[in-house]
């Protein structure tokens, strides 16, 4: 049973940049597209963006010139990097799989990250 | 990229159906997915490619398709229901989009 963890600080500062990973267990990364998916407390959900374990990523244009995400295959590990934070990035960020290249499953149980001076 | 609209809430007594709508232009086009997302919890999958339900989930979800709009439905709807419900589609670029959200309240 393919199981997710996300890691990295929670505590970030304005203009930092926010650096996380997922650890994949239970299954191969180079097997699936995988993604991160970001919730602001009270509100909806939001994509950041996919990447396979070898090929382009695919990001939310909307983040876009903002965002990074590589994969480590020795690690069976992804991660995010979003640069200049502000306070509007203060979510819960969760890793997922993607299923047939459609579909979220499953997540990890999500990583609370704080933009605060 | 395209929006998914759903409404904000639905409440629905113990027992009743509760149905969630989800709009959007792509959705013709495109399948849908729906999540189930509890109080502190991350999403959980509940129907995926408009209609066809993951193993272990209660018999009494169910999605349909018609044109613009999906919809999920819960039959004979229980306490442990009460959550926010999540569509979710593709376009043809390779961009997933999440719907507004639907809190569904059991009475």
């Amino acid at each position: 049973q393919v199981q997710l963890q996300e890691s990295g600080p929670g505590l970030l500062k304005p203009s930092e940049t926010l650096s996380l990973a997922c650890t994949v267990s239970g299954d191969s990364i180079s097997s699936y597209y995988w993604s991160w998916i970001r919730q602001p407390a009270g509100k909806g959900l939001e994509w950041i963006g996919r990447i396979y374990s070898s090929g382009s990523p695919n990001y939310n244009p909307t983040l876009k010139s903002r965002v990074t995400m590589s994969v480590d295959t020795s690690k069976n590990q992804f991660s995010l990097k979003m640069t200049s934070v502000s306070a509007a990035d203060t979510a819960m960020y969760y890793c997922a799989r993607i299923t047939e290249v459609d579909w979220f499953d499953p997540w990890g149980q999500g990583t609370l990250v704080t933009v605060s001076s | 990229s395209f929006e998914l609209t759903q409404p904000p809430s639905v409440s629905v007594s113990p027992g009743q159906t509760a149905t969630i709508t989800c709009s959007g232009d792509a959705l013709p086009k495109q399948y849908a997915y729906w999540y189930q997302q509890k109080p502190g919890q991350a999403p959980v999958l509940v129907i995926y490619k408009d209609t066809e339900r993951p193993s272990g989930i209660p018999e009494r979800f169910s999605g349909s398709s018609s044109g613009t709009t999906v919809t999920l439905s819960i039959s004979g709807v229980q306490a442990e229901d009460e959550a926010d419900y999540y569509c979710q589609s593709t376009d043809s670029s390779g961009t997933y989009v999440f719907g507004t959200g639907t809190k569904v309240t059991v009475l």
